[in-house]
């Protein structure tokens, strides 16, 4: 059984830093493109960033570009976003999905996602 | 960047009817759509990808169609436990988008 669970959400304040991870077990983690999706209260689904099997490319929305870094680790089966600089908008919750291939497909897979929230 | 448009925003709908949600996509994106399906607090779930594709699990009342820019899910005969929100995403290219969502609410 596919399982991904986030953690290291919490309260920051406006300019912090916040690193998640998601841990993922029951499918060959290195196979599969890994992203991070975001919802805002009360709003809809953001795609924000997804890194390829091998941790060899990554991609980022315009809105965390620069300020946010996608990683994995395969010997770990962890997936992390390092979020600095952190602002009121990117209070959210963040899921980590699996994507279908190795190099980014649909979200096959969910997280049951962890919040940040950003505020002082 | 592909924007992807949904609509209805909102749709009233009653068990047993069909219901037709719409995805637009701003350029073609061939047919590297998903649709999912979305309850209050709760991660969403794939239903459809490539366009027309039924994800293993999903029940046989919803199914896709369309390709280019123009995306269809539907829903044969609503049931209780289908009203939520509903989600579209293209993967074609980077950066990937969702539309906006629609929700789905009793009438």
């Amino acid at each position: 059984e596919v399982q991904l669970v986030e953690s290291g959400g919490g309260l920051v304040q406006p300019e912090g830093s916040l690193r998640l991870s998601c841990a993922a077990s029951g499918f060959t983690f290195s196979n599969s493109a890994i992203s991070w999706v975001r919802q805002a209260p009360g709003m809809g689904l953001e795609w924000v960033s997804t890194i390829t099997g091998s941790g060899g490319s990554t991609y980022y929305a315009d809105s965390v570009k620069g300020r946010f870094t996608i990683s994995r680790d395969n010997s770990k089966n962890t997936l992390y976003l390092q979020m600095n600089r952190l602002r009121a908008e990117d209070t959210a919750i963040y899921f980590c999905a699996t994507g279908n291939s190795a190099y980014g497909s649909y979200h096959d897979f969910w997280g049951q996602g962890t919040l940040v929230t950003v505020s002082s | 960047d592909i924007q992807m448009t949904q609509s209805p925003s909102t749709l009233s709908a009653s068990v047993g009817d069909r219901v037709t949600i719409t995805c637009r996509a701003s350029r073609s994106i061939s047919n590297w759509l998903a649709w999912y399906q979305q309850k209050p607090g709760k991660a969403p779930i794939l239903l459809i990808y490539k366009a027309s594709r039924l994800q293993s699990g999903v029940p046989s009342r919803f199914s896709g169609s369309g390709s280019g820019t123009e995306f269809t899910l539907t829903i044969s005969s609503l049931q209780p436990d289908d009203f939520a929100t509903y989600y579209c995403q293209q993967y074609n290219s980077f950066p990937y988008s969702f539309g906006q969502g629609t929700r789905l609410e009793i009438k």
